[in-house]
């Protein structure tokens, strides 16, 4: 498989429940983001990693937690989300690095989470 | 603050030809961004500005104006399947993206 993945591609859960959100990318690229995307509004980043490193936390609740064991994988571990979290969540993928150059981001097709 | 204002939605023919604007503030700029999104798609990659001028491929091109902070996208010979929403994004001085709220674009026949 091609391109970045992501799974599940709906998810609905309570409150009080535990999940993850998973991103898989196959273009050997070496930094990954989640993004939060809501209707009507601009693409919100959340979390990048660069070269399996954490670099970016823009003020995101600790309710969400990143995790990228490797430059292929990157998870979104969720815990008592509130309904208004809910969204679709974007996992994107790049070459870093280079500040020249287009830097283009892959987006996978997201994850639609709603929080009842 | 750094801000990014595109038309929330813009209706268009078949066989017509539409201009999406862009226009932003920010802390400096580091190139210009176009994507396309269908509806339960992932956002992809449409093109690149960095310098003034139109970048052309295939029926869709993309102007930039650094001095005015403006840029749009031209789509020619519309067809249906560029019914979707188009995201503007600034990469500003620290080489962050900057995103517009998108605007959704939808084609009659």
């Amino acid at each position: 498989e091609t391109g970045v993945t992501q799974t599940p591609r709906h998810l609905v859960m309570g409150m009080t429940n535990k999940k993850s959100l998973k991103c898989e990318q196959h273009l050997g690229h070496n930094a990954m983001y989640w993004y939060k995307q809501s209707a009507k509004k601009p693409l919100e980043l959340m979390f990048v990693y660069s070269l399996e490193e954490r670099v970016e936390n823009n003020s995101v609740p600790s309710r969400f937690s990143p995790e990228c064991p490797n430059s292929s994988h990157l998870f979104l571990h969720l815990h008592t989300l509130q309904p208004e979290d809910s969204a679709l969540y974007l996992c994107a993928s790049s070459q870093a690095g280079s500040t020249s150059g287009a830097n283009v981001l892959t987006f996978g097709a997201g994850s639609r989470l709603t929080v009842l | 603050g750094q801000n990014i204002d595109q038309p929330t939605e813009m209706t268009a023919t078949e066989g017509a030809i539409v201009q999406i604007n862009c226009t932003y503030q920010t802390s400096g700029f580091n190139g210009l961004f176009w994507y396309q999104q269908h509806a339960g798609e992932a956002p992809t990659f449409l093109s690149y500005n960095v310098l003034d001028g139109l970048e052309e491929k295939g029926r869709f091109s993309s102007f930039l104006s650094r001095s005015k902070g403006y840029s749009y996208l031209l789509l020619k010979e519309l067809q249906m399947k560029d019914s979707a929403s188009y995201l503007c994004a600034v990469r500003d001085a620290n080489y962050q993206l900057i995103w517009g709220a998108g605007t959704k674009l939808i084609i009659k026949p």
